[in-house]
């Protein structure tokens, strides 16, 4: 089945600054999302982007399916966006989700 | 809004209990997971059903059984509760069709097993 990796595994920035997580995954995908789990636990979809780019505010990601990568990008970062960012993708035939271990980002004041 | 509910937000059973955890969705969706999820491992799927009684085997179904007898509704059950089945479990559903939101989950249910 589909591997996924994420990376960095945890990351600490100050209120404003900028940040990229990288989604890497083994192969050709149908459904890659990205979620960001509250400190609640509430898993809340940022981006169902099997390719592409979209935008949402500060936030934006692009996939590049070719090369087998997804890329989340955070701007302005504020201290809500703290939490957990998780990849997960599937592909082929198969509809579950497979995710990565999760970025824990905190952001500072 | 599309809404997956999950009965509870914490339960703490006594080791050996039959324990339900009980995820509704109102999205007609024809997919629904249960995923728990631990320090350390991300999220791992236990059951998933595809349609109404149908069920499969997710990455870790040892210890679990699941039940769809409508097409709203998704039970995981525990037959005897042990305390290495205490953990966050996330409850999903998705459609089967082109969809731009993908999968959406439940606000979880925090099981502790003593």
């Amino acid at each position: 089945g589909i591997q996924v990796e994420q990376s960095p595994p945890d990351l600490i920035l100050q209120e404003g600054a900028n940040s990229t997580l990288r989604c890497n995954f083994s192969d050709s995908v149908n459904n890659l999302q990205w979620f960001h789990q509250n400190p609640w636990g509430q898993l809340i979809n940022l981006f169902y982007i099997p390719s592409g780019t979209k935008q949402n505010g500060r936030l934006s990601a692009t996939t590049v399916a070719t090369e087998r990568y997804s890329l989340l990008y955070i701007s302005s970062s504020q201290t809500t966006d703290s939490g957990v960012y998780f990849c997960a993708a599937y592909g082929g035939a198969t509809n579950k989700l497979i995710f990565g271990t999760g970025t824990l980002l905190a952001v500072q004041p | 809004d599309v809404k997956v509910t999950q009965s509870s937000r914490y339960l703490v059973k006594r080791t050996g209990e039959k324990v339900f955890l009980e995820c509704v969705q109102d999205m007609d969706h024809e997919n629904m997971f249960w995923y728990r999820q631990d320090p350390g491992l991300g999220l791992r799927l236990i059951y998933f059903s595809y349609d109404v009684k149908m069920k499969e085997k997710g990455d870790i179904p040892e210890g679990y059984s699941v039940s769809r007898e409508k097409k709203e509704r998704f039970s995981l059950i525990l037959e005897s509760a042990s305390t290495n089945q205490t953990s966050m479990y996330l409850c999903a559903s998705s459609s089967t069709g082109t969809s731009s939101y993908g999968y959406t989950f439940g606000s979880g249910t925090r099981l502790t097993v003593v």
